[in-house]
């Protein structure tokens, strides 16, 4: 089992649509949580990061925590052509998994 | 330009070649990483520093690789006898450790392509 796994989609949502994104890890005493975008050919950038149980907030973005399932997710509402990425979950801020790759349609 | 840099973007080099890879973090971040990533890959972590202390290494990291963080400032990767496996993206991140955050900023890359 990997550490942290993500499915790879790909995801395609049309614009103006929720996506959601998923990860569950294995590591049952893990305490932080990130959620990554990453561009074709470009580095990581930091979107979002968890470290309690529920939900948190940042404009258009949504994390979800549920350590009791050991699964952590990612929302995006209103999303936009622009939000088309590879999304990559991060536990304890050094394992990452594959990504999910996103692709809003205009 | 205040975010973390990394020297140089590309290298070619030979199969067998040493190389040496820079990273110079946000200035005030006490913590530094090194990541490889293939294609269709998550970054794989390799190493983090905190200030000169290297504190974990990866057991992916073979005796090849060699890091240094001298004065807590800037960091180097090298590979020793480069082969065909180690052509990869390396990434560089820093983050400012403090209680309950440890939100990683990752430098541009090097990509690495041996021959």
């Amino acid at each position: 089992q990997k550490e942290v796994e993500q499915n790879s989609g790909p995801l395609s949502v049309p614009e103006g649509a929720i996506a959601s994104l998923n990860c569950t890890y294995s590591d049952r005493v893990s305490q932080s949580f990130f959620w990554y975008r990453q561009y074709s050919g470009k580095s990581p950038e930091l979107i979002m990061s968890i470290y309690s149980n529920g939900d948190k907030e940042d404009g258009r973005f949504t994390a979800q925590l549920n350590k009791a399932s050991q699964y952590v997710s990612l929302l995006i509402r209103d999303s936009q052509p622009s939000d088309s990425a590879t999304y990559l979950c991060a536990v304890n801020y050094m394992r990452f998994g594959a990504g999910t790759r996103l692709t809003v349609k205009p | 330009d205040t975010g973390v840099s990394q020297d140089p973007r590309h290298k070619i080099t030979k199969r067998g070649q040493n190389v040496t890879f820079r990273c110079d973090p946000i200035s005030e971040h006490n913590r530094l990483y090194w990541y490889r990533q293939t294609l269709g890959q998550g970054p794989e972590f390799l190493t983090y520093f905190q200030n000169e202390a290297q504190l974990e290494k990866s057991r992916l990291l073979s005796d090849r690789f060699s890091a240094e963080r001298p004065k807590g400032s800037f960091s180097t990767l090298e590979i020793q006898r480069t082969e065909q496996g180690d052509s990869a993206m390396y990434l560089c991140a820093s983050s400012l450790r403090t209680a309950g955050d440890n939100e990683q900023f990752f430098g541009p890359g090097t990509r690495l392509t041996v021959l």
